[in-house]
């Protein structure tokens, strides 16, 4: 079955440390993929997103993610985190490149200690 | 941020009722989703509409209907409500779909059922 599954339920980390969140898909066609993230009561703002080309994706708030083929991977990663990170992400890919159908992952919740 | 309305944002029920949450937005984008939201599942597609009457269903659509009348307005009912059908809703729109374009989400309706 096709999937998007991301290893981490949750990730400590102290401010300024880097940070590093997985996401791993199955899909036997090319994707589209997603990183989105969720402040508490708020709805889903989309981080960045990989349709083609180079593999190493930059968004906003100083994240990126490198996609990997031979791995079905699109791990997400922040060089310094702030406590304003703290939050919910989720990878979510399209994986018929349908267009209109996203299937996200479990969620990894990031706490930021000071 | 897209110009999207979730309405009620908070709603406890009883087993049984029925219950009609509205997505309603301003940006005239032709496609809106409804997703549910659950620990450890992320988000889930129930239903989505591609225009005006035009709907296909998602992953999890067993319990719900949606009506869109209106390119603004995206209906999702669940006509006799259980307690499974506890969660976060989430509507989201998109421009178009093909070429991987992301989608933007409302703020969520909290809705218990007891």
């Amino acid at each position: 079955a096709q999937s998007v599954t991301q290893l981490d339920s949750q990730v400590p980390v102290f401010e300024e440390a880097p940070v590093e969140l997985r996401c791993n898909y199955s899909s036997s066609v090319s994707v589209y993929l997603f990183w989105y993230v969720q402040y508490p009561n708020q709805g889903l703002q989309l981080l960045l997103k990989y349709l083609s080309g180079s593999t190493l994706v930059k968004g906003i708030n100083g994240f990126e993610a490198e996609f990997n083929k031979s791995q079905t991977s699109f791990h997400l990663r922040k060089p310094s985190v702030h406590i304003s990170d703290t939050a919910e992400y989720f990878c979510a890919a399209d994986l018929l490149r349908t267009g209109n159908k996203l299937t996200f992952g479990g969620g990894t919740r990031v706490l930021v200690k000071p | 941020d897209a110009g999207i309305t979730q309405s009620p944002r908070h709603k406890v029920t009883e087993t049984g009722t029925p219950v009609t949450l509205r997505c309603h937005q301003t940006e005239n984008h032709r496609y809106m989703y409804w997703y549910r939201q659950d620990p450890g599942h992320g988000l889930r597609l129930i239903h989505y509409s591609y225009g005006v009457k035009d709907t296909d269903k998602g992953e999890v659509s067993d319990g719900y209907s949606v009506s869109r009348s209106k390119t603004e307005d995206f209906l999702l009912t669940l006509e006799s409500a259980t307690s499974s059908q506890t969660s976060v809703y989430f509507c989201a729109i998109s421009s178009e779909t093909g070429g991987g374009q992301p989608q933007h989400f409302g703020d969520g309706t909290r809705l218990s059922i007891l």
